[in-house]
């Protein structure tokens, strides 16, 4: 595996659901993110982890949980969704402190709430 | 970070012909942009960057503009092929290795 991974691709889950989205950075980077793309908004940043801790949470409802193992894997753990919570979840990971501000990004959970 | 805009939600171009994608930002402090390109069913791409002590920066068939006057950024495709047909983003960095993200302007490439 190369890059940035995310498993699943796609979910379905009711209200009352309990689920994970899974992360998995292969770039050697400190830093992952989740974001949360919905049609047509911009990117919206949820949590920025450096060095597995948790940097910034931008106010995001506790239905959904950040969990950073280790520098390599962030999950989203998600319960009690609503349905405007439907939307393409994306994973980032980035070097911090190397001068660049790229994120690499991978392909997203395309998560839909009933 | 500040807001970050894309001026036309869908440019159609002729396979062939030359793109233009316009990006507007508002943060004057803001020293680095990204162009991003997202295909559909992945993840957004990174495609060129540059820094504001830059005006223009070249990569392959692309070119990105910075005019820091009227805080506007732009993309240039040459040449534009089939496989360039995606949404593209703007990003602004801010803070700590933070992005700020346009809307996104679909491009569709016409045969």
């Amino acid at each position: 595996e190369t890059g940035v991974t995310q498993t699943p691709r796609h979910l379905v889950m009711g209200m009352t659901n309990k689920k994970s989205l899974k992360c998995e950075q292969h770039l050697g980077h400190n830093a992952m993110y989740w974001y949360k793309q919905s049609a047509k908004k911009p990117l919206e940043l949820m949590f920025v982890y450096n060095f597995k801790e948790q940097t910034e949470n931008n106010s995001v409802p506790s239905r959904f949980s950040p969990e950073c193992p280790n520098s390599s894997h962030l999950f989203l753990h998600l319960h009690t969704l609503q349905p405007e919570d439907s939307a393409l979840y994306l994973c980032a990971s980035s070097q911090e402190g190397s001068g660049s501000n790229e994120q690499f990004f991978g392909p997203g959970t395309r998560l839909t709430v009933l | 970070g500040e807001s970050v805009g894309l001026h036309l939600p869908t440019l159609s171009v002729q396979e062939g012909d030359n793109s233009i994608i316009n990006c507007a930002y508002s943060n004057s402090a803001s020293d680095y942009f990204i162009w991003y390109k997202q295909e559909s069913g992945k993840g957004p791409q990174f495609i060129i960057d540059i820094r504001s002590n830059m005006d223009k920066r070249q990569g392959q068939r692309v070119t990105v503009l910075l005019n820091k006057t009227v805080k506007h950024l732009s993309l240039q495709i040459a040449a534009t092929q089939p496989g360039d047909s995606a949404v593209y983003f703007c990003a602004e960095a801010y803070g700590n290795n933070r992005l700020a993200f346009g809307k996104g302007n679909q491009v569709v490439v016409i045969p």
